[in-house]
């Protein structure tokens, strides 16, 4: 079965714009989860999104939101865009939340560069 | 907060040799992952261990979680070049109803033929 799906895969940005990116779970999964990565901090939990309502969010500024749609697709938005803002933004997805043993498979992610 | 650490950082070796990367915490998880993770790409799901004291083996790869649940160590035996990437482990909190991973730092591996 098709993986997890993120859009785009590369963009470009400029200071103050702002940006959404989109995230395809895996057929059947209800979780989902978004996460930065850059080399000066690694991977950092964004939020989770479980029957589109938000379940844990990070400790990032409200410029970061998400939703989650009916069919368990996801987006992120990033508003008035940093410099730092600059990173691999990844997309997992799980069957269900909190579940012991449950497994977490992540999308190729999106390359976001802001100018 | 939950922490995990992990070591070492960096590794460079020579094809053939064997390596060991740990992760270790404080907290004690419902569950640990390996992922690999290659350039450009997202991690890939390498294994998910649940019970303390498990131990899963994946070729070359052997994966061990300890008693406690607090820790857990990647053993990779006569590595090879196309073990080269980014392993990291992450936990999965135990004490909330979350599918939140807490990620280590991360490990580099260069294996060089």
């Amino acid at each position: 079965k098709a993986g997890v799906t993120q859009t785009p895969r590369y963009l470009i940005k400029t200071r103050g714009q702002q940006v959404t990116l989109s995230c395809s779970p895996i057929s059947g999964h209800r979780s989902v989860s978004w996460y930065q990565q850059t080399p000066g901090q690694g991977l950092q939990f964004l939020f989770e999104y479980f029957s589109e309502t938000q379940r844990n969010k990070g400790n990032f500024p409200g410029r970061f939101s998400g939703r989650q749609f009916s069919n368990s697709r996801s987006e992120m938005n990033v508003s008035t865009l940093e410099l730092g803002d600059s990173a691999l933004y990844l997309c997992a997805s799980s069957l269900a939340a909190g579940s012991s043993g449950n497994t977490i498979y992540f999308g190729e992610g999106s390359w976001l560069t802001v100018v | 907060t939950q922490l995990l650490e992990q070591s070492p950082q960096f590794l460079s070796i020579q094809e053939g040799e064997n390596l060991t990367v740990y992760c270790n915490s404080s907290s004690v998880f419902s569950s640990l992952q390996w992922y690999r993770q290659e350039p450009g790409e997202g991690p890939v799901l390498l294994v998910t261990v649940v019970t303390g004291g498990e131990v899963k083996k994946l070729k070359r790869l052997t994966f061990q979680f300890g008693d406690a649940r607090k820790d857990s160590s990647l053993h990779i035996t006569a590595a090879q070049p196309g073990d080269t990437g980014l392993y990291l482990c992450a936990g999965l909190s135990r004490s909330s109803n979350t599918g939140k991973l807490i990620f280590g730092q991360g490990t580099t591996l260069q294996v060089k033929p």
